[in-house]
């Protein structure tokens, strides 16, 4: 069975600094890998995937992720943040089946 | 942009009683799921639905869980008997079916957040 650890419960930083937000995944066989965002009091929005190919992949809001088998990693990364990326972001990995396993979330906060 | 709604956004029940969570997923997806987060722990898989069937289902998804399509628009998730356990954001999401094959990305409703006293 998959499962996801998002190495970080919570990352403050500041306005315009650069973030990195971990995951690591685990699993025998080729996998999807998402980063999912979640503002206050709403529900999860897709940030960006991972299914093949180009293991860089870009997203919304200025956000990318490197998708790196042999380490079995899937990093999210913002060069410059802003006080409203302050969210919560879940890392998700799908295998086989429908099933998303999420990671436990990484409460970013981005102060002035 | 077409996106997952559900209905209520909140809701309080008393333990023991019964309680339908709504969602209408995007027009021309056919790939239904619920999941599940309870306050400060990671969203959780329930099931799965296409076709009018259960395609997979977790561990959580015991009997007194039940999903229905009742028409050709909305997909419900229905808690029987509920327990002070079950109070948690209830999540629909939806995807679409390409050439046969269910498509990788999920599209999320904005939750109903449910409070079992």
């Amino acid at each position: 069975a998959q499962s996801v650890t998002q190495l970080d419960s919570q990352v403050p930083v500041f306005e315009e600094a650069p973030v990195e937000l971990r995951c690591n995944y685990s699993s025998s066989v080729s996998v999807y890998l998402f980063w999912y965002v979640q503002y206050p009091n709403q529900g999860l929005q897709l940030l960006l995937k991972y299914l093949s190919g180009s293991t860089l992949v870009k997203g919304i809001n200025g956000f990318e992720a490197e998708f790196n088998k042999s380490q079995t990693s899937f990093h999210l990364r913002k060069p410059s943040v802003h006080i409203s990326d302050t969210a919560e972001y879940f890392c998700a990995v799908r295998t086989s089946g429908s099933r998303l396993t999420f990671g436990e979330g990484t409460q970013l906060t981005v102060n002035p | 942009e077409p996106e997952v709604t559900q209905t209520p956004s909140h809701q309080v029940t008393q333990m023991g009683q019964e309680v339908i969570l709504r969602c209408v997923p995007i027009s021309n997806h056919l790939y239904f799921y619920w999941y599940r987060q309870i306050l400060g722990q990671k969203v959780e898989f329930l099931v799965s639905f296409y076709n009018n069937e259960i395609s997979e289902k977790s561990e959580i998804f015991d009997d007194q869980f039940s999903v229905e399509r009742p028409d050709g628009s909305n997909f419900t998730l229905k808690i029987r008997s509920t327990k002070l356990e079950d109070s948690a954001m209830y999540f629909c999401a939806s995807s679409t079916i390409v050439a046969g094959a269910v498509q990788e990305t999920q599209y999320f409703g904005p939750g109903t957040r449910l409070l079992v006293l």
